[in-house]
């Protein structure tokens, strides 16, 4: 089945303590991207990724890391997590996002306490 | 700098209304517009899309109208129903330079009463 999954999907931590959420496509999509999604401001853009090896900055990139070391992977790093960032974070993936849809996955609910 | 304004934020009709909900963008640059759906739970998942070539376009229950001229477009959900009832976002991406990213408006949870 073609999907985007997460992990975990739920997270509480506390503030400074570093995490990984992890995403995996298995459709050999070339485009993948992380979206937090925070009431009343709908989502937005964290990070993305035209392609192994290249990433760049969305609109709310502070206090996050990514990296994309192979294709079907893009984990979203949290170095030293604080109250701020808890919200719900999709990961979606695109084979070409000039033409083609963002496919989304579940989510990860983070509490950063 | 809000690009995408989505309006309402909330919505309640009764099963086999019409809800409308109404989209306003700012920047000229963007060429497809799609509607996703999300279920509590879920990830969003697009419902429907649009390019500005076009003013209207219908799949199934749902109809985007778009008004390049006021830089406006609008989802309208005929006959629905309670499985409808869902967050709807809104969204407008610019298909050139080196960012895909959708845009997304705020969101309207629309309840579908039975």
């Amino acid at each position: 089945e073609a999907q985007v999954t997460q992990n975990p999907r739920y997270l509480i931590t506390v503030t400074g303590k570093k995490l990984t959420v992890t995403c995996s496509q298995n459709m050999n999509h070339e485009y993948m991207s992380w979206y937090r999604q925070d009431p009343g401001l709908g989502l937005r853009q964290i990070y993305y990724s035209m392609n192994v090896e290249v990433t760049d900055k969305g609109d709310v990139p502070e206090g996050y890391k990514v990296s994309r070391k192979e294709k079907r992977n893009f984990p979203l790093i949290l170095e030293s997590p604080s109250p701020n960032q808890t919200s719900l974070y999709f990961c979606a993936s695109s084979l070409n996002p000039r033409t083609d849809t963002q496919y989304f996955g579940p989510g990860t609910r983070l509490t950063v306490l | 700098q809000q690009q995408v304004k989505q309006s309402p934020q909330s919505l309640i009709v009764q099963k086999g209304g019409i809800p409308i909900i109404n989209c306003a963008y700012e920047n000229t640059a963007f060429d497809y517009f799609p509607w996703y759906q999300q279920f509590p739970g879920k990830g969003p998942a697009l419902l429907i899309a649009i390019r500005p070539d076009v003013s209207e376009k219908k799949e199934g229950r749902f109809t985007i109208s778009f008004n390049k001229s006021a830089k406006q477009f609008s989802l309208h959900i005929m006959d629905s129903q309670p499985g409808d009832s869902a967050t709807y976002f809104c969204a407008a991406r610019v298909s050139g330079g080196s960012n895909y990213k959708l845009t997304f408006g705020k969101g309207t949870l629309l309840t579908v009463n039975p």
